[in-house]
């Protein structure tokens, strides 16, 4: 099993530019996340999906897309980069909510 | 808005020592928190999950505690070794919703 994989690994936009990250899972989990790291930041969240069907924001969603395409897939798109959207994205997923969350490796992402 | 805060930001230890890794949060009508591991460019690893009806979780040498009348929970890891040095972040899941909120994390360095 691949568990949460994230693609690209890494991207550099120009202002402006789009792009989607794709998040994929073999979990059979019902609940997706997006979150945004940011050195010193933690890690906040910018849109999560309970179940299959429903999207909804987070703490940081300016800026953002998202799409609940299945069940193992969960897509973030940014329509107009910005160099303030330059992080780290990780893409989780969690079962239920007894169960702990796992993450993918992340996408590294600048803009210039 | 849910605040995790963790103290200190980096901890250096000779090998051997046992850790002691503080976390606070201030909602109260919290339902689980997590102890997650960060290795330099990677995802983050699930290490335990304490539920609020729970006061400790333990797994090898770690060990997580949960006070939710004063807002705290600390991981112990007892004997460290180098390969224990990595970031550890906590997370508290309120009652209300999906979401985490994450604390900025500790960064443990375990000397040789």
């Amino acid at each position: 099993n691949a568990g949460v994989t994230q693609t690209p690994k890494f991207q550099v936009l120009k202002t402006g530019q789009s792009m989607t990250l794709q998040c994929a899972q073999d979990m059979n989990h019902n609940s997706m996340y997006w979150y945004r790291q940011d050195p010193g930041m933690g890690l906040r969240l910018i849109y999560y999906s309970a179940s299959e069907g429903t999207t909804d924001k987070g703490e940081v969603p300016n800026g953002y897309n998202v799409s609940r395409l299945n069940k193992r897939e969960f897509s973030l798109r940014l329509e107009s980069a910005a160099p303030s959207q330059t992080s780290v994205y990780f893409c989780a997923t969690q079962s239920g909510r007894v169960n702990e969350q796992y993450f993918g490796p992340g996408t590294r992402l600048t803009v210039t | 808005k849910q605040e995790v805060t963790q103290i200190p930001a980096a901890l250096s230890v000779p090998e051997g020592e046992n850790l002691v890794l503080n976390c606070s949060f201030t909602d109260s009508a919290i339902y689980n928190l997590q102890w997650f591991r960060q290795d330099p460019g990677k995802g983050l690893t699930s290490l335990l999950l304490i539920q609020s009806s729970q006061r400790e979780q333990t797994s090898g040498r770690l060990n997580a505690s949960l006070d939710k009348s004063s807002g705290r929970s600390t991981l112990y890891i007892a004997a460290s070794q180098p390969g224990d040095s990595a970031t550890y972040l906590c997370a508290q899941e309120t009652s209300n919703d999906y979401k985490l909120s994450f604390g900025a994390g500790t960064t443990v360095t375990v000397r040789a």
